[in-house]
């Protein structure tokens, strides 16, 4: 079964860049798994971030970026606010139709 | 605006039944690949299933594979997860969501679904 893996934790200071990567347990991650990322705080949908790697949603600051760095996606914050601190999902398309969410990323401001 | 709302959530006993729905906005809905995706309490985000705009094909992830069954209801922009063999695991707050190309981009904001006996 696969799994996607992120870093479980992030701390970044008000201003700062902090990267987040999901990879797979078994391959890597390229534009043909059309990763997208999505932002969760408490009691909250997820909100979509950003789509088939790099493409920002609708109304979605520019401080959010999506790439691919070695064999991993990559989310990038640049100038990381306080409401920026929240739970962040990765997901991946392995194939047949499936999609896979990562593990999850809780990044604190501070 | 689009507005996507789960309901049919609750209390059911382990190896129970039930049925989730998903009413969305019909400018939408008509056109969009559909997913159920679910997150135990505390934990992440599970995708679960997805449905192609007319119904023909359908997908489900390996946990609920046999078990769960998607399907939709176009004329009344309606969107269906048929629950059975109930575990505890499956306790989750299950989000009905948009799927267009690699992207959910509209969340309902859930239902809760509660397996104990």
């Amino acid at each position: 079964q696969t799994v996607v893996t992120q870093e479980p934790s992030f701390s970044v200071s008000p201003g700062g860049t902090v990267t987040l990567t999901c990879g797979l347990s078994s391959g890597s991650v390229s534009t043909n798994s059309y990763p997208s990322w999505y932002q969760q705080t408490p009691g909250q949908p997820p909100r979509a971030l950003i789509h088939s790697t790099n493409a920002r949603s609708s109304g979605v600051p520019d401080r959010f970026s999506g790439s691919i760095l070695g064999n991993r996606a990559a989310l990038t914050i640049t100038g990381a606010q306080a409401d920026d601190e929240s739970d962040y999902y990765c997901v991946l398309y392995v194939g047949s139709g499936i999609y896979v969410f990562g593990t999850g990323t809780r990044v604190s401001v501070l | 605006e689009v507005q996507l709302v789960e309901s049919g959530g609750g209390l059911v006993q382990p190896g129970g039944s039930l049925r989730l729905s998903c009413v969305g906005s019909a400018s939408i809905f008509r056109t969009s690949w559909m997913s159920w995706v679910r997150q135990a309490p505390g934990k992440g985000l599970e995708w679960l299933a997805n449905i192609k705009e007319d119904g023909t094909d359908k997908y489900y992830g390996a946990s609920v594979k046999g078990r769960f069954t998607i399907s939709r209801d176009n004329a009344n922009s309606l969107l269906f997860l048929q629950m059975n063999s109930l575990r505890a695991e499956d306790t989750a707050m299950y989000y009905c969501a948009t799927q267009g190309y690699a992207l959910f981009e509209y969340w309902g904001r859930g239902t809760l679904v509660t397996v104990s006996s």
